[in-house]
């Protein structure tokens, strides 16, 4: 069965330092690939998505990226960050145009 | 551009009670409709997924019926129960070669003792 790993679960870094949030997906291939990020008392906001190895497309302009340099790996990431960017963020998968399938979230504070 | 409401925003509702919840949706051009159940500070459990050609999906307690024509899908929960509370979403994915699901933003359900 496919599961999917996200950590950390819990992060708190000062404003102006770098970020790294990474997802893993196992049990399947060629997973579509996605970073959401849910600010308290928001709906779920789409910032990256993947359909494959080197392929990111960027739906929020801010100042995070996204790499995906395995297949099955996603990473979420920040040269500086800003206090705006506190949330919870999410990694999900899918196949192709099927279920959508969440990890448990990482919750960012940035102080 | 693809916009989903759920209403109410939050429900209380005693155990044992059946229940409804609301999801409407402005395209109706949508491969799939799925709903979600998030859990304080956790992440989003994925409960039931219809496809556009069908007109529900059922699984334990629950029931997800959708009316594309109409915008429509709710989820039924029978013989409410307290380990039910959470926030539920539902979320439709467009036809065509989109991968973007487009999220409502919940309705935030209790189910006191």
């Amino acid at each position: 069965s496919q599961t999917i790993h996200q950590w950390p679960a819990t992060l708190v870094q000062p404003v102006g330092s770098p970020l790294s949030l990474e997802c893993t997906v196992e049990g399947t291939s060629n997973p579509n690939l996605y970073w959401y990020r849910q600010a308290a008392g928001r709906g779920l906001q789409l910032l990256f998505y993947s359909v494959g190895i080197g392929q990111i497309s960027s739906e929020v302009p801010q100042n995070l990226s996204a790499s995906r340099p395995q297949d099955r790996q996603f990473i979420l990431s920040s040269k500086k960050l800003l206090l705006s960017d506190s949330g919870f963020y999410l990694c999900a998968w899918s196949e192709d145009r099927v279920a959508l399938h969440f990890g448990n979230g990482t919750r960012l504070t940035v102080t | 551009k693809q916009e989903v409401t759920q209403i109410p925003a939050a429900l209380s509702v005693p155990e044992g009670e059946n229940l409804v919840l609301n999801c409407s949706f402005t395209d109706s051009a949508i491969y799939n409709l799925q709903w979600f159940r998030q859990d304080p500070g956790k992440g989003l459990t994925s409960l039931l997924l219809i496809q556009s050609s069908q007109r529900e999906q059922t699984s334990g307690r629950l029931n997800a019926s959708l009316d594309k024509s109409s915008g429509r899908s709710t989820l039924y929960i029978a013989a409410s129960q307290p380990g039910d509370s959470a926030t539920y979403l539902c979320a439709v994915r467009p036809s065509g070669t989109a991968s973007k699901l487009t999220f409502g933003t919940g309705t935030r359900l209790q189910v006191t003792l």
